[in-house]
């Protein structure tokens, strides 16, 4: 049974780092690429980047230059990280494991239990 | 970019309907399509993947079919816990873009 517990600080202030892990509990870790996905307060959802298990990440472009997405194959964990955020980035975030049979063949099977951030002054 | 377009943006339906919803990439591709159910307060769950294949566990009455530029999700005989939102998700460029979502309501 896969499971995916996510957590991180969910109240920040404008212009701080957005910081959320997402440990993965049962399967391979080292076998699929993990992702990050952000939906904000009653709309719909947003790809943020995901990472192979080489460790080489994939970023949304409109949020390439603040975004950092890693990985920690000793402990399976996998992290996000974004900087000087804004009102916008106020958003629940998921993260997910990715099945990846080829680029163009992906799906994200099992997701995280969300983490509500919030972005106020 | 690819441009993903959900129809109709909502839907009422009554248990028992046979309900269908529509995405329409704005490119072709090909068959790098999937469909997720969200349900209030909880996180996507996968439906259909590579535009037909059904995930595991999940029931029978989701159906996916379509091609190119034009996918259809079928939900055959409506179930209560079947009132949620239903996205696409084309995975066909790096950017794995969702539609804007189909929420599905009860009449």
């Amino acid at each position: 049974q896969v499971q995916l517990q996510q957590w991180g600080a969910g109240l920040l202030t404008p212009s701080e780092t957005l910081s959320l892990t997402c440990a993965v509990y049962g399967g391979s870790f080292i076998d699929y690429y993990w992702t990050w996905i952000r939906q904000p307060p009653g709309r719909g959802l947003e790809w943020i980047g995901d990472i192979n298990p080489a460790g080489i990440a994939n970023y949304d472009p409109s949020l390439r230059r603040r975004v950092t997405i890693s990985l920690d194959t000793s402990t399976n964990q996998f992290s996000l990280r974004l900087t000087s955020v804004t009102a916008a980035d106020t958003a629940m975030y998921y993260c997910a494991r990715v099945v990846a049979a080829s680029m163009m063949d992906r799906r994200f099977d099992y997701w995280g239990q969300g983490t509500l951030v919030t972005v106020s002054s | 970019d690819i441009q993903m377009t959900q129809s109709p943006s909502s839907l009422s339906a009554s248990v028992g309907d046979r309900v269908t919803i529509t995405c329409r990439p704005s490119q072709n591709i090909g068959r790098s399509l999937n469909w997720y159910q969200q349900r209030p307060g909880k996180a996507p769950n996968l439906l259909i993947y590579a535009a037909s294949s059904l995930q595991s566990g999940v029931p029978s009455r989701f159906s996916g079919t379509g091609s190119g530029t034009d996918f259809t999700l079928t939900i055959s005989s409506l179930q209560p816990e079947d009132f949620a939102i239903y996205y696409c998700q084309q995975t066909y460029s790096i950017v794995p873009l969702f539609g804007q979502g189909t929420r599905l309501d009860t009449k």
